[in-house]
């Protein structure tokens, strides 16, 4: 059975780097029938997505966080990481690593989540 | 960028049947997904491809897709079922991955 598990700070200050790294367990990151990606919830709102990796390191990212996202992959590990500077209060969000299936791109793995928040 | 619109809350009587609704421009030529998130928890991909199943998840769940409207149907309501209701498309043109804002789901 795949498992993502994220791990990083659970506090980050403002200006500051946010940083998350998805471990997998149970199943590689070597395939490209999958990319991987992170998922963020502010506190009582919806899903959005940051963005997506290959393990070859093709990323998308939406377009409205790509000033600030940077992600990459580490197949030795069979880790995936996700890069968020400028840090600010309206990033505070549970952040979830997740596995998408390429053609289609629906998420078929969810990590547990981790509440990040940004305060000084 | 790609647009989709889901009612923040829908109620529902134990029993009956829960239609959730996702609106975008032409949805019906899009592949649509829905996920369930129980409180606290992280969701659950319960269609994909606009009607597809997922093994593990019950018959009741169903869906459909047509003109501007996609729609998830739960029949035969159970308490076990109050959850958060996200839609997401895939949009090749914009962002590939588009969420609606959620719909919660109450079971009276």
């Amino acid at each position: 059975q795949l498992q993502l598990q994220e791990s990083g700070p659970g506090l980050v200050k403002p200006s500051e780097t946010l940083s998350l790294t998805c471990s997998v367990s149970g199943g590689s990151l070597s395939s490209s029938a999958y990319s991987w990606g992170c998922i963020r919830q502010p506190p009582g709102k919806g899903l959005e997505w940051i963005g997506s990796i290959y393990f070859r390191g093709q990323t998308h990212y939406n377009p409205s966080l790509k000033s600030r996202v940077s992600m990459s992959v580490d197949t030795s590990k069979n880790q995936f990481s996700l890069n968020l500077n400028s840090a600010a209060a309206t990033d505070t969000a549970v952040y979830y690593c997740a596995r998408l299936y390429s053609s289609g791109w629906f998420i078929d793995y969810w990590g547990q989540g981790t509440l990040v928040t940004v305060s000084s | 960028s790609y647009v989709l619109t889901q009612p923040p809350s829908v109620s529902v009587a134990p029993g009956k049947t829960a239609s959730i609704t996702c609106g975008g421009n032409e949805i019906a030529r899009k592949s649509v997904h829905w996920y369930q998130q129980r409180p606290g928890q992280a969701p659950v991909l319960v269609i994909y491809y606009n009607t597809d199943r997922p093994s593990g998840i019950p018959e009741r769940f169903s869906g459909s897709s047509s003109g501007h409207t996609a729609t998830l149907t739960i029949s035969r309501v159970e308490a076990g079922d109050e959850a958060d209701y996200h839609c997401q498309v895939w949009d090749s043109v914009s962002d590939p991955v588009v969420f609606g804002g959620g719909t919660k789901l109450t079971v009276l």
